[in-house]
C-alpha cells in the first residue's frame, strides 16, 4: 500500500532551471494538494485539484504551474527556479467527502 | 495573528513524562487534525476530530469547540515520540487546511 508516492525526494536546481515534482496516488482519492513547509511557518497551500481535470490556486501560487494528468497524478512545474522556492514540498491527497488525508514522504528542493 | 497558534514551539521531556500540546485557533471549522512529522521524514494523520476525545494508544486528542481549543497529550513518553507535532484546522467543507507552524518535541531517555 504505497499512498501518495513522491519524486524526486532530493533535488539541486540552478536559478532559473525548471523541473517538474511528481505525485501520485493509489487510493483513488478525488483530491490532491500541494505544500510548501518552509522554516518557522506552518505549511503552506500551493495549488490544489478538487477532482480529475479542476485545479485552483492555494495562498502561494506565484511561481508554479500544475497539471492533473488523471485521477492518480498530480504535477507541480517550477518553470524558472528562484532561491526564494528552496522549500520542502509535500504532496498530499484526500477522498471527496472525507476530512482524512494522506501525505507524501516531501521532496527537499534547493535552488542555488 | 496566526489563524491557528501552537504552544508551546519546543518542547524536552524526559522519558515516561506526561506531555500536553495545546492548539488554539480562531476560525469557524469543520475539524481539526493532529500531525506527526519526524526528521527527515514524511508527514502522518494521528487524529482527526470534529468533536469531544479520541484516543489512540499512548496519544489522546481532545477539542473544545466553544473555547476554540485542542489538545494533544502523549502518555508515558518515549525516545521515538519525538518529532514535530502540527495542528491543523479545517474550514467548512470545502475549505482547505490551515496548519499551524508545529511543536517540536524532544523525549530524552
Amino acid at each position: 500500500n504505497a499512498g501518495v508516492t513522491q519524486t524526486p525526494k532530493f533535488q539541486v536546481l540552478k536559478t532559473g532551471q525548471s523541473m517538474t515534482l511528481q505525485c501520485a496516488q493509489d487510493m483513488n482519492h478525488n483530491s490532491m494538494y500541494w505544500y510548501r513547509q518552509d522554516p518557522g511557518m506552518g505549511l503552506r497551500l500551493i495549488y490544489y485539484s478538487a477532482s480529475e481535470g479542476t485545479t485552483d490556486k492555494g495562498e502561494v501560487p506565484n511561481g508554479y504551474n500544475v497539471s492533473r494528468l488523471n485521477k492518480r497524478e498530480f504535477s507541480l512545474r517550477l518553470e524558472s527556479a528562484a532561491p526564494s522556492q528552496t522549500s520542502v514540498y509535500f504532496c498530499a491527497s484526500r477522498e471527496g467527502g472525507s476530512y482524512s488525508y494522506t501525505f507524501g514522504s516531501g521532496t527537499r528542493l534547493t535552488v542555488v | 495573528k496566526n489563524e491557528v497558534e501552537q504552544s508551546p514551539q519546543n518542547l524536552t521531556a524526559q522519558e515516561g513524562e506526561f506531555i500536553t500540546i495545546n492548539c488554539s485557533y480562531s476560525v469557524g471549522i469543520s475539524a481539526l487534525h493532529w500531525l506527526q512529522q519526524h526528521p527527515g521524514g514524511g508527514i502522518v494523520s494521528l487524529f482527526m476530530l470534529s468533536s469531544g476525545k479520541k484516543k489512540h494508544g499512548r496519544l489522546i486528542a481532545t477539542i473544545n469547540i466553544q473555547e476554540k481549543h485542542s489538545s494533544l497529550h502523549i502518555t508515558a513518553s518515549h525516545p521515538r515520540d519525538s518529532a514535530v507535532y502540527i495542528c491543523a484546522v479545517k474550514r467548512g467543507s470545502q475549505g482547505n487546511l490551515i496548519f499551524g507552524k508545529g511543536t517540536k518535541l524532544s523525549v530524552k531517555p
